[in-house]
């Protein structure tokens, strides 16, 4: 069965250090997709990177970055420099090739402390 | 700005009642997602619809129903409502049903409905 774990519940930063958040997921798929979300205060929903399985590449933008790793099916999102508007929570997900499902993390509530 | 809207954008009832949440996805995609967030149970995934049917059922009570319609909408539909329903309510919206997996899925979501029962 497919499964998402975002083992960190909350982590709080002083503004300008590096943070990584983890995600581990499980599937018996070969081909899927990886998602990262943001959710602001605000509280919409905001995507941020996609990965499908076949492409094992890691992407930098801007301050993020991202480590895909199959042999460890994980998919962790790195914050570089981080700033108070990087608080919010960052949800990972996980969908079937076909999006016919998604699964989501329980999110990782992040607090960049001015 | 998603493309994905959600009408209304805060729906206050009492118990026992019945309400509609409507949603109307980006141009194109041919899926609609329905989740509900309350603050313990986090982003919990309840229905999906690919074109009309019902593609994919996740954790969604009984008492809850959706459906699309032909101009792709979907409303989803929570009744006898009880305290603990009040979360907020997200639809999404994805191209999907494709097995091509250069075709990325990512949802894009609404703003959201904030359900409150007294």
């Amino acid at each position: 069965a497919q499964k998402v774990t975002q083992a960190q519940t909350e982590i709080s930063v002083v503004e300008k250090e590096d943070v990584t958040l983890d995600c581990v997921y499980e599937t018996r798929d070969t081909t899927y997709y990886l998602f990262w979300y943001k959710q602001p205060p605000s509280g919409e929903l905001v995507f941020l990177i996609r990965r499908n399985s076949f492409d094992e590449q890691n992407e930098i933008s801007g301050r993020y970055s991202w480590n895909f790793q199959k042999s460890t099916s994980s998919f962790n999102f790195t914050i570089t420099a981080s700033q108070v508007v990087d608080s919010a929570v960052y949800f990972c997900a996980l969908s079937e090739a076909n999006g016919n499902q998604f699964y989501f993390g329980t999110g990782t509530s992040l607090t960049v402390i001015p | 700005d998603s493309g994905v809207t959600q009408t209304p954008k805060h729906l206050i009832t009492a118990t026992g009642q019945r309400v509609t949440l409507r949603c109307s996805p980006r141009s194109g995609d041919l899926s609609v997602y329905w989740y509900q967030q309350s603050l313990d149970q986090g982003l919990q995934f309840l229905i999906q619809y690919y074109n009309g049917e019902e593609r994919a059922k996740g954790n969604i009570l009984e008492r809850f129903s959706a459906q699309q319609f032909p101009d792709l909408h979907s409303e989803l539909n929570l009744s006898s409502l009880e305290l603990g329903d009040s979360a907020l309510y997200f639809c999404a919206s994805s191209v999907a049903g494709t097995t091509d997996p250069r075709i990325y899925n990512e949802q894009f979501f609404g703003p959201g409905t904030r359900l409150t029962v007294l």
